[in-house]
């Protein structure tokens, strides 16, 4: 099992521009999450889908959209970037029961 | 609101010295509480839930209702736990709340 995979790994946009970021999981794992991670933010979640066809909003949605594309598909598109977009985003997936969630490596945007 | 609160950003203690890492939590119903780990240049991973009452690693961690605690315990720190700890809180439909996380130095 690869778990979870991200792409790209690392990415720089300029501002206005737009780009998708994509995440897999091969667990067979019904929920999925996208998480942002900054020096003393933590990690914030902008969005997540407990299931196929599914998706929520998490704590900081704004400037994002989602897309769950089958069960093991979950990718995250900024449409017009932001320097404030500045990042790590990463993606996981969580066991049925909730147990243990999954991360990706993560994907680094830097927006200029 | 679900909130989980870190109080501290960083933390340094030596080698063989107890570890503490604070983790306090709001939430309206039963939490599910979680330790993540991210070691450096790696992907966060589980440390331990509440539910299974493990020791992994060494570590252990007891929710405390009553102080609404979740605090993360170490008898004798290496090394090798050097790395970002994160508290998580697991809400209704499965959704996720992190705390800041605390940057634990081991001091040779």
């Amino acid at each position: 099992n690869a778990g979870v995979t991200q792409t790209p790994k690392f990415q720089v946009l300029k501002t206005g521009q737009s780009m998708t970021l994509q995440c897999a999981q091969d667990m067979n794992h019904n929920s999925m999450y996208w998480y942002r991670q900054d020096p003393g933010m933590g990690l914030r979640l902008i969005y997540y889908s407990a299931s196929e066809g599914t998706t929520d909003k998490g704590e900081v949605p704004n400037g994002y959209n989602v897309s769950r594309l089958n069960k093991r598909e979950f990718s995250l598109r900024l449409e017009s970037a932001a320097p404030s977009q500045t990042s790590v985003y990463f993606c996981a997936s969580i066991t049925s029961w909730g147990e243990t969630q999954y991360f990706g490596p993560g994907t680094r945007l830097l927006v200029l | 609101a679900q909130r989980v609160t870190q109080p501290e950003k960083l933390l340094s203690v030596f080698k063989g010295a107890p570890v503490e890492l604070k983790c306090n939590y709001s939430y309206s119903g039963s939490p599910e509480l979680f330790w993540y780990v991210q070691y450096s240049r790696q992907r966060l991973q589980l440390l331990l839930r509440h539910i299974s009452r493990e020791s992994i690693k060494g570590f252990t961690a007891d929710l405390n209702k009553g102080e609404t605690s979740f605090h993360l315990k170490k008898p004798f720190a290496q090394e090798e736990d050097s790395a970002m700890y994160y508290c998580a809180l697991m809400g209704a439909g499965n959704q996720f709340y992190f705390g800041t996380g605390t940057s634990l130095t081991v001091i040779p």
